[in-house]
């Protein structure tokens, strides 16, 4: 199957500091990317959806001024955390759609663990 | 997208079959069902799915009633590796670009030895 990779797989920074989590598809294109969310022994949280070259839509109660997703080509998308909290702690994942296999393949990436102390 | 009810967790022995179940009572006649599961710690891994017929492929097989109100993937020889949370998610028209996917509890299974 395609691989869809993220980076970084880990990251433990400040309250306060900014965090970019990048999202690749490294043999496929993608103009369709999601973000999700989980936190400890829960599901996974749809975020956002993001699609190359324009904006992402966000899910009902995810602050787009917080969570800063660029798609700037067919095999990255960016998720920036501002000004991260202890609350926003959680298993951050993207998805990527294989646009030339059709709509219904949907690879995950392997996820990042944000850690905000 | 139909909502869906599967087990909290199911124990299974390593080499036997484990069947896990899915309710998707109102799930409509456009809308496929799917199957994924997540290891701990990783994303999410595609398992299968289907629409009406039954379907299998190398990792599970998976069977869905005649009135698709329920289905029951089923890994013929589990073994530890397969232990991870299993997904079942109904989703209308998997060709429509703006489709995502939306995730449920899940059913934690636990191979053991």
């Amino acid at each position: 199957g395609a691989v869809v990779s993220q980076h970084p797989s880990w990251v433990i920074c400040k309250s306060g500091t900014s965090v970019k989590i990048e999202c690749r598809s490294l043999d496929f294109q993608a103009t369709t990317m999601f973000w999700y969310r989980q936190f400890p022994k829960q599901s996974l949280m749809l975020m956002a959806t993001s699609n190359e070259g324009s904006k992402a839509t966000y899910e009902q109660g995810v602050e787009k001024d917080k969570f800063l997703i660029n798609h700037a080509s067919l095999t990255l998308s960016t998720l920036t955390v501002t000004s991260a909290h202890p609350e926003d702690s959680s298993f951050y994942i993207c998805s990527a759609r294989d646009t030339n296999r059709g709509y219904n393949e949907q690879f995950f990436g392997p996820g990042t663990r944000l850690t905000v102390l | 997208d139909a909502k869906t009810t599967q087990p909290t967790s199911m124990d299974c022995a390593e080499g036997r079959a484990a069947n896990l179940p899915c309710n998707h009572s109102t799930i409509s006649g456009n809308e496929y069902v799917y199957w994924y599961r997540q290891i701990h710690s990783q994303g999410p891994q595609y398992i299968i799915h289907g629409l009406k017929n039954n379907e299998t492929n190398e990792m599970a097989s998976l069977i869905i009633t005649e009135d698709r109100k329920s289905s029951t993937l089923i890994l013929p020889h589990a073994t530890l590796r397969d232990t991870a949370v299993y997904y079942c998610i109904v989703r209308v028209d998997p060709n429509n670009a703006g489709n995502m996917l939306t995730f449920g509890g899940g059913t934690r299974l636990m191979v053991k030895p």
